[in-house]
């Protein structure tokens, strides 16, 4: 069975302060990995996704992941966060379950940034 | 185009009961995922319905059920109310199942209270 695993679960920064949460999958086969973001009051949507090719994928507002296949991971950066990024980020991967792709969430980490 | 509409956006209930929560998805989307969302354990899926067939299925019990309509609308159904199934449920659709396009798009879901 696949899984999703976000470490950070709540994470403080101040403006300008650069930002790396990570996500690590368990899955045998190949997947699709995305970050999701929820801000407050607005519902879930797309960040950034990786399908295949370069590693190193960039997304809306400055966001960017680099998928490195060695270690599971499909890690969010961004260089300097504003106020605005205040948030919850979610990792998702998607493999074949019951012979459908399948997609699974990680717990979420969520994001204050400091003016 | 209009989003992703999940009715109603709050309701209370007591143990015992049931609820039906409703998902119209974008107009064309024929994919439509339901998830259950608590701090602490980020979306735990429930089930993918497409051409009103359930194509996936998580792990939850047989008291959560749920179907999709001729005009791709969905509902879903949870039965024998207990305190532990207060959360946020999103539906989520997609063109076609989402996990092969790379992108679904949210309701701002349906918060239950159990009391």
């Amino acid at each position: 069975a696949q899984s999703v695993s976000q470490h950070n679960h709540h994470v403080i920064l101040s403006e300008a302060a650069s930002l790396e949460l990570g996500c690590n999958y368990s899955y045998g086969g190949t997947v699709n990995l995305f970050w999701y973001v929820q801000y407050p009051g607005q519902h879930l949507q797309l960040l950034l996704k990786y399908f295949s090719g370069d590693p190193l994928v960039k997304g809306i507002k400055g966001f960017e992941a680099e998928f490195i296949k060695s270690k599971f991971s499909f890690n969010l950066r961004k260089p300097s966060v504003q106020w605005s990024d205040t948030a919850e980020y979610f990792c998702a991967v998607t493999g074949l379950s019951g012979g459908y792709q399948k997609v699974t969430f990680g717990t979420g980490t969520k994001l204050q940034v400091i003016p | 185009k209009a989003g992703v509409t999940q009715t109603p956006r709050y309701l209370i209930k007591t143990r015992g009961q049931q609820v039906t929560l409703s998902c119209s998805p974008i107009s064309g989307h024929r994919s439509v995922s339901w998830y259950q969302q608590t701090p602490g354990q980020g979306l735990q899926f429930l089930f993918e319905y497409f051409s009103e067939t359930q194509r996936n299925k998580g792990n939850f019990p047989g008291r959560f059920s749920g179907r999709q309509f001729s005009n791709s609308r969905s509902e879903m159904n949870v039965s024998t109310l207990e305190l532990g199934d207060s959360a946020l449920y999103l539906c989520a659709s997609s063109l076609v199942p989402g996990a092969n396009t790379g992108e679904l798009f949210f309701g701002e879901g349906s918060r239950l209270t159990v009391l």
